[in-house]
């Protein structure tokens, strides 16, 4: 099975502040998404990355922004944090378009 | 704009009892819809895609593209169904992204 491993699991950060989330697979794959799911709600998309190139966003500000590594790790940086950006984030991975995604366990972000 | 709709919030019914889960979706084009499932305290997981026409765990889904539907069927629903269910579509038209529905709680009861 192909393992998504997100770190870390949990995070308290203040408003204002940035943040980092990680993102890595066991296996190569070419696709990964970022998505906020906020309590009580099916997950956002945030963005794609495609071979190491953004290649889709949502309904996101600036402030979010992320990578894809060579090694197929990716990250999730958000700038200048608000309260609502507390949520569970969820990294997905795909080898097939289409074919359906891999998700991590995600991160839980508090901010204050 | 693509979009996933699951009108049911909580779906509660007895083990043995027929289970449905509804999905209406809007999308311009052929869209891929799948549906994803949440154990407690477990990672999202991938339960079926329509274009497999697969059933998993016994569970099936019809894709209706008159109706704009993917509703998801179990024809005698098991305890340890107990979950979220989401339901998911893509497709070229959105960038091959995840467009997910609000999610329904399901409980079977014994």
């Amino acid at each position: 099975e192909t393992g998504v491993t997100q770190s870390p699991t949990h995070l308290i950060k203040t408003r204002g502040q940035q943040v980092t989330l990680r993102c890595s697979s066991q296996s190569g794959h070419n696709t990964v998404s970022w998505y906020q799911q906020a309590l009580g709600q099916g997950p956002q998309f945030i963005f794609q990355y495609y071979r190491e190139e953004e290649n889709g966003r949502g309904n996101f500000p600036p402030r979010f922004s992320g990578l894809q590594f060579p090694n197929y790790s990716s990250e999730l940086n958000v700038n200048a944090l608000e309260l609502d950006d507390s949520a569970l984030y969820l990294c997905a991975i795909s080898l097939i378009q289409n074919y359906g995604y891999t998700f991590g366990s995600g991160t839980r972000l508090t901010v204050v | 704009a693509q979009r996933v709709t699951q009108p049911e919030k909580l779906l509660s019914v007895f083990k043995g009892a027929p289970v449905e889960l509804k999905c209406n979706y809007s999308y311009s084009g052929s869209p891929e819809l799948f549906w994803y499932v949440q154990y407690s305290r477990q990672r999202l997981q991938l339960l079926l895609r329509h274009i497999s026409r697969e059933s998993i765990k016994g569970f099936t889904a019809d894709l209706n593209k008159g109706e704009t539907s993917f509703h998801l069927k179990k024809p005698f629903a098991q305890e340890e169904d107990s979950a979220m269910y989401y339901c998911a579509l893509s497709g070229q038209a959105a960038g091959n992204k995840l467009t997910f529905g609000g999610g329904t709680r399901v409980l079977v009861k014994p």
